[in-house]
């Protein structure tokens, strides 16, 4: 049950966009159309971003995107704002269990 | 309005044992899959039990056998048993609510109870 591997930080100005990766294995990330992405600030609980790879719950902005390729998944947050500081986590369904990725801190130059 | 509230955290001694409550409001916990996830002081977050719909439990290896997660129906509350406590078992417990329909997605989340396990 290894965590899925992000990196540890990403960054970017305002308007651009950031890319952030979560690789696991054929029996979680690639083995499944169930991973998910969360977005954390400092002393809350994490946000639910995007679901089933590439969907947005209402309310969360088309900034954010979601995809995914064998066993790496990615998201995508395009015109950076000052309040998408924040930890991002990845997780898939894996059968058994659910796989969290370690987390990525963003930071808006 | 959906909600979860953690409550039951507290400072354990090593060894100790402690029961973590979840009470839901807006929906019924019985109908969707729950989920226990932790998150030790500025570290990540780590996955450590669901209870399915019907009932069927899962957990983490490292806390298999020690740690139980069941609800309580009537009272519309899930609840996580934690025994044989370690230092590692320090951490923000969170409850979450699996999307309806989903395997995995977590829609709804708790404000958390921290956990201290410490002598």
């Amino acid at each position: 049950q290894s965590a899925l591997t992000q990196p540890p930080s990403a960054s970017g100005s305002p308007g651009q966009s950031v890319i952030i990766s979560c690789t696991g294995t054929s029996s979680d990330v690639g083995g499944y159309n169930s991973v998910s992405w969360y977005q954390q600030h400092p002393g809350k609980a994490p946000k639910l971003i995007i679901y089933e790879v590439n969907k947005r719950p209402s309310g969360v902005p088309d900034r954010f995107s979601g995809s995914k390729s064998g066993n790496t998944a990615s998201l995508t947050v395009s015109g950076l704002q000052a309040e998408d500081e924040a930890d991002y986590y990845c997780d898939s369904y894996a059968g058994s269990n659910t796989i969290f990725g370690g987390g990525t801190k963003l930071t808006v130059l | 309005e959906v909600q979860l509230v953690e409550s039951g955290g507290g400072l354990v001694q090593p060894g100790g044992s402690l029961r973590l409550s979840c009470a839901a409001s807006g929906f019924t916990v019985s109908g969707f899959w729950m989920h226990w996830v932790r998150q030790a002081p500025g570290k990540g977050l780590v996955w450590v039990s669901r209870i399915k719909s019907d009932g069927t439990t899962t957990y983490a290896d490292s806390v298999k056998g020690r740690f139980t997660v069941s609800r309580d129906n009537a009272k519309n509350t899930l609840y996580l048993q934690v025994n044989s406590l370690r230092a590692e078992d320090t951490a923000v417990y969170y409850c979450a609510r699996v999307r309806g329909g989903d395997i995995a997605a977590a829609d709804y989340w708790g404000q958390g109870t921290l956990l201290t396990v410490s002598s």
